[in-house]
């Protein structure tokens, strides 16, 4: 069965620093679809970036990354220079299969930006 | 630019009471769905739809009912409330196999 692992309930960072929120995932398809979410305190689910399974190269969204390792099925959300902004609830989802529309979530890292 | 707009934010109901919660979304979005969040999970999929006219199981259906009578308007029904229907709701359409974009959320209580 499909499934989104974030090992890490909370993560610390400076601002300016980079930070790497980690996610794991297992599917037996070939083709799915990786996405990173953010919840900041006031509740709504703000979409990041996206990186299809055949994708070549990582995804990029501004500060944004998305380390794409497949072979390892992990799929890391890099933030560059952290604002105080960032400071939310981070979450993974995965598309399952290549024409299916529902996606699972990982239950999420809270992310704290302190100056 | 409203994108997808949930009503209400917040909702009080006693345990056996009926409810809906609306979702509307001006994307022209064909697929739209509902999930429900608990403290320390991820969001879970409720019912969504693929099109006017249809809806499906998800992960969770049990206790709620949907209607897609209107592209545009997607509505989760609970006939009758319990308390482990307290939760934070959300919607989300997407244009096919796509990003799904979300609503605010609905933060229902049951007493």
């Amino acid at each position: 069965a499909q499934k989104i692992t974030q090992t890490q309930p909370g993560m610390f960072v400076q601002e300016k620093e980079a930070v790497t929120l980690d996610c794991t995932y297992d599917t037996s398809d070939q083709s799915y679809g990786l996405f990173w979410y953010k919840q900041p305190s006031s509740g709504e689910m703000i979409f990041l970036i996206y990186q299809g399974s055949y994708d070549e190269q990582n995804a990029t969204e501004g500060r944004y990354s998305l380390n794409f390792q497949k072979a390892r099925k992990s799929a890391n959300l890099v933030i560059s220079a952290s604002q105080l902004g960032d400071s939310a609830m981070y979450f993974c989802a995965m598309r399952e299969g290549p024409n299916t529309d529902k996606l699972i979530f990982g239950t999420g890292t809270r992310l704290q930006v302190f100056p | 630019n409203a994108g997808v707009t949930q009503t209400p934010k917040f909702r009080v109901l006693k345990t056996g009471q009926s409810m809906t919660l609306l979702c509307a979304q001006d994307m022209n979005h064909e697929y739209m769905y509902w999930y429900r969040q608990d403290p320390g999970m991820g969001l879970r999929l409720i019912h969504y739809s693929v099109g006017e006219g249809t809806t499906a199981k998800g992960e969770v259906p049990d206790g709620y009912n949907v209607s897609r009578l209107k592209k545009q308007n997607f509505l989760l029904g609970l006939e009758s409330a319990a308390p482990s229907q307290t939760s934070v709701y959300f919607c989300a359409s997407s244009f096919w196999v796509n990003i799904q974009y979300f609503g605010a959320g609905t933060r229902l209580s049951v007493l």
